[in-house]
């Protein structure tokens, strides 16, 4: 079946430094990725949908120039976390939109993000 | 108001044991719904979409009522493999999910 991956499955980084996470679809092309971010005990809040080839549409309260997310082709968007923050920590997980299984969605396995 | 409202749980309940959740949802115009199943630390799994015929999934079965804007999710003889997080999950339009914050259940020996 349809696979998204996600780069790196966990991560560990100093106050002020910025990461980048990488969500892949693997057999087939996504136009259309989202973004979620899911503190502890909380559900997964939508932070953005990302579009190939086109900036990405930010949820309300969500940082643009803090969460810098771009979708250069049709299988690979990522999501960099810039000047991150302890507040910042928490499971990043991407999903993606598969035209050919009727806009099924499909989620990669998350990035938790540890920062110090 | 939450977009998606669940029962805060959580669900302790014995093997063999039916269990319900319900969920409300706010905005009529939403297009589909689901439930997805949230293991500890793992990405949320689709369970299973919700018709508003109802469905069933084996021991699962799902409801939807659009005039109430009410979703309902129904396991038959739980099973501990069952226990996990479950998400009502509403798309609002384009593929643009909305979580309920979840229900936890724990099913006992």
């Amino acid at each position: 079946g349809a696979v998204v991956s996600q780069h790196p499955s966990w991560v560990i980084c100093k106050s002020g430094t910025s990461v980048k996470i990488e969500c892949r679809s693997l057999d087939f092309q996504a136009t259309t990725m989202f973004w979620y971010r899911q503190f502890p005990k909380q559900s997964l809040m939508l932070m953005a949908t990302s579009n190939e080839g086109s900036k990405a549409t930010y949820e309300q309260g969500v940082e643009k120039d803090k969460f810098l997310i771009n979708h250069a082709s049709l299988t690979l968007s990522t999501l960099t976390v810039t000047s991150a923050h302890p507040e910042d920590s928490s499971f990043y997980i991407c999903s993606a939109l598969n035209p050919a299984a009727g806009y099924e969605q499909y989620f990669g396995p998350g990035t938790r993000l540890t920062v110090t | 108001r939450k977009e998606v409202e669940q029962d805060p749980g959580p669900f302790n309940v014995p093997e063999g044991a039916t269990v319900a959740f319900n969920c409300t949802y706010s905005n009529s115009a939403s297009q589909s719904f689901f439930w997805y199943r949230q293991d500890c630390r793992k990405e949320p799994k689709l369970l299973m979409s919700v018709y508003s015929s109802g469905n069933e999934d084996g021991r699962f079965t799902a409801q939807l009522n659009r005039a109430s804007q009410y979703i309902s999710l129904l396991i038959r003889d739980s099973k501990l493999s069952d226990s996990a997080t479950y998400l009502c999950v509403v798309n609002v339009s384009g593929g643009k999910l909305i979580f309920g914050q979840g229900t936890e259940l724990s099913v006992k020996p």
